[in-house]
């Protein structure tokens, strides 16, 4: 089976600080994907890459980068953090086959005080 | 703009009992595909079920069929002999080919919490 594995579970980050979310699957999937998950608003897209070094903005870019060095790994990166940004971060990969949805991670929930 | 629209924020059943969870969609392009995940409180999404705009027979997996009505753009999940484990969030999302780039990102709706009562 396709693995998608987020690094931390849960985080609790001070506002202003510099944080990494990292995502590795397991399976040369083409497409990751990363979303923030909200009450009430679903999971809304941040950033998606199709490709090592590519990467294209989501819905909510704002305040978030993304990093694709190797086609495995797919990072979030919260140049500084704000109280705002507390939420569940779920990463997920796909193929590029059109019937193929995604695989998610566990999820990391990030806490920012 | 392509849309997922999930009505029911939250819904109950009886455990054994059958159960359908409403997603309706909008979208102009004739090529998409719709799923549903599962998301339990652990927080990871587990995909259901796929249901591709030009198949014929309405998919199928296990207890979980989807009632896809093409005309009235709905896709509504449907879960046969409710389980205790079936206590998740339930999300219908949609592959729209216009939306982030050649090959589809997927959309989401807003979910709907189902509970199953012993």
């Amino acid at each position: 089976d396709v693995k998608v594995t987020q690094s931390s579970r849960y985080l609790v980050k001070r506002t202003g600080e510099k944080v990494f979310l990292e995502c590795v699957q397991d399976m040369d999937h083409e497409n990751m994907f990363w979303y923030r998950q909200d009450p009430g608003l679903g999971l809304r897209l941040i950033y998606f890459s199709y490709d090592v070094k590519m990467k294209e903005k989501g819905d909510i870019p704002e305040g978030y980068s993304v990093s694709r060095e190797k086609k495995e790994r797919f990072s979030l990166i919260l140049e500084s953090a704000s109280t705002n940004q507390t939420s569940m971060y779920l990463c997920a990969s796909r193929t590029g086959q059109q019937n193929y949805g995604y695989t998610f991670g566990s999820g990391t929930r990030l806490t920012v005080v | 703009a392509q849309k997922i629209t999930q009505t029911q924020p939250g819904m109950f059943v009886q455990e054994k009992e059958a159960v359908t969870l409403d997603c309706t969609y909008d979208t102009s392009d004739p090529s998409y595909g719709l799923f549903w995940y599962k998301q339990p409180s652990s927080g990871e999404m587990i995909f259901l079920i796929y249901q591709g705009s030009y198949d014929q027979q309405n998919a199928t997996e296990g207890r979980y069929s989807l009632n896809f009505q093409k005309a009235r753009k709905s896709a509504n999940l449907v879960i046969s002999a409710s389980q205790l484990g079936d206590s998740a969030m339930y999300f219908c999302a949609m592959r729209d080919l216009n939306y982030g780039g050649s090959q589809g990102n997927l959309i989401f709706g807003k979910g709907t919490k189902l509970s199953v009562k012993p």
